[in-house]
């Protein structure tokens, strides 16, 4: 099983709003990451946790805040977000930091 | 900064083998090739991924030149479904025993009856 599930599929959400998007897996893996996908682009890091701490931040803005509350579960709360912050999210999950990384089917992200 | 090129675009009759090239001429010796596929508004799925050797699984078959500075992704019998964008990426180590996936560009593969 390489399941790796995000919730919601698609939000929308105005310039002040806050919410946050869920992504877990039951694979027992120990590495989970963020990326941002846009249109006809290949998907760019985010963050990467591993063993359930923050090992990578790509300069991401802080208006993105990651949370990784145990091995299972890996958060990302939004806050103040902008247009061009519209994208496709993944989430991905590997065994450990150098394994193959599975990834959900992302969430549809629209900021207005 | 992207270590692999891809072609943009490629067609492939359906039941034909299809050959998807990419060129990784600065991979370094321990860097692992990647592919992943992601079919429209699907999250990438995992295909195959080698270092030296060449791979072969349930899905493809990774062939890698000797001086690894090219591989092609071969999928033996393409049908429609395997239409989609496929990425070749290399695996690189970052800071801390860290590792990051370097994605290419990707090939838009359409698959035609």
């Amino acid at each position: 099983d390489t399941e790796v599930t995000q919730t919601p599929k698609h939000l929308v959400m105005g310039m002040t709003n806050k919410k946050s998007l869920k992504c877990e897996q039951h694979m027992g893996h120990r590495a989970m990451y963020w990326y941002k996908q846009k249109a006809k682009k290949p998907p760019e890091l985010m963050f990467v946790y591993s063993y359930e701490k923050l090992s990578i931040n790509e300069s991401v803005p802080s208006r993105f805040s990651p949370e990784c509350p145990n091995s299972s579960l890996l958060n990302l709360h939004l806050h103040a977000l902008q247009p061009e912050d519209s994208a496709l999210y993944l989430c991905a999950s590997s065994q450990a930091a150098r394994q193959t990384q599975y990834f959900g089917p992302g969430t549809r992200l629209l900021v207005l | 900064d992207a270590k692999t090129t891809q072609p943009t675009s490629m067609d492939c009759a359906e039941g034909r083998a299809a050959n998807l090239p990419c060129n990784h001429s600065t991979i370094s010796g321990n860097e692992y090739v990647y592919w992943y596929r992601q079919i429209h508004s699907q999250g990438p799925q995992y295909i195959i991924h080698g270092l030296k050797n060449n791979e072969t699984n349930e899905m493809a078959s990774l062939i890698i030149t000797e001086d690894r500075k090219s591989s092609t992704l071969i999928l033996p019998h393409a049908t429609l479904r395997d239409t989609a964008v496929y990425y070749c990426i290399v695996r690189v180590a970052t800071l801390g025993s860290n590792y990051q996936l370097i994605w290419g560009a990707g090939t838009k593969l359409i698959i035609k009856p």
